[in-house]
């Protein structure tokens, strides 16, 4: 496959909840990010991360939070899910220079 | 920080035809213009990037051209056909391709 994977692919959750996405790669790529994509919005970046423990924010990191403590591993976590949050969020991997890797995507709900 | 705006939102063409989408962009230092097919229910997929040191690039039916001066890039796709009928997203990057910012995406539908 593309080297990158995302669990879990659906989740439906209740408001108030904390929810927590997983990204996993194999390709040993230094940049993670996490993307929203909502209709008329494109993909917005939500967080990213240039290394192990390395993160910032991106343009929509409100009510989120991200962790990085292995190469292959970058957790998103909603802290208290919000239906504004139901999205579908993809991951991506990018080496030094060059265009992004995505994940399948996870479609959130939130109920 | 960066702005991409992207038209049309929606494209409709003759299988055959050709389709153009134009993307502008904000930030005179990006460097980096990539885009992005997505089928339904699929994740974006990378078809062909420009770099700012390039004015065009081609790869069979598909092209990218890019005007530093006026801020914008396009996307053309020649001799479309059904299987071209996707979402395109346009991106530019500052820092070679890491940190893009995404065009709110045009609906491209081939009709056969």
């Amino acid at each position: 496959d593309a080297g990158i994977t995302q669990s879990p692919r659906h989740k439906v959750t209740e408001t108030g909840t904390p929810v927590t996405l997983r990204c996993h790669q194999t390709e040993n790529h230094r940049y993670m990010y996490w993307y929203r994509q909502d209709p008329g919005h494109g993909l917005r970046l939500i967080h990213y991360s240039y290394g192990v423990k390395d993160t910032d924010k991106g343009e929509v990191s409100d009510g989120y939070s991200v962790s990085r403590s292995k190469t292959e591993d970058f957790l998103l976590t909603l802290e208290s899910a919000t239906s504004s949050q139901t999205s579908v969020y993809f991951c991506a991997i990018s080496a030094v220079q060059g265009g992004y890797t995505f994940g399948s995507g996870t479609r959130l709900t939130v109920v | 920080g960066e702005n991409v705006e992207q038209h049309p939102s929606t494209l409709s063409v003759q299988e055959g035809d050709s389709a153009v989408i134009k993307c502008t962009y904000s930030d005179s230092a990006s460097n980096y213009f990539p885009w992005y097919k997505q089928e339904l229910g699929k994740r974006p997929q990378l078809i062909i990037d420009i770099r700012s040191n390039v004015g065009e690039k081609k790869d069979q039916r598909i092209a990218v051209t890019l005007n530093k001066t006026a801020k914008h890039f396009s996307l053309h796709i020649t001799e479309t056909q059904p299987e071209d009928s996707a979402v395109y997203f346009c991106a530019a990057s500052t820092e070679y391709g890491n940190k893009l910012v995404f065009g709110a995406g045009t609906i491209l539908r081939v009709k056969s």
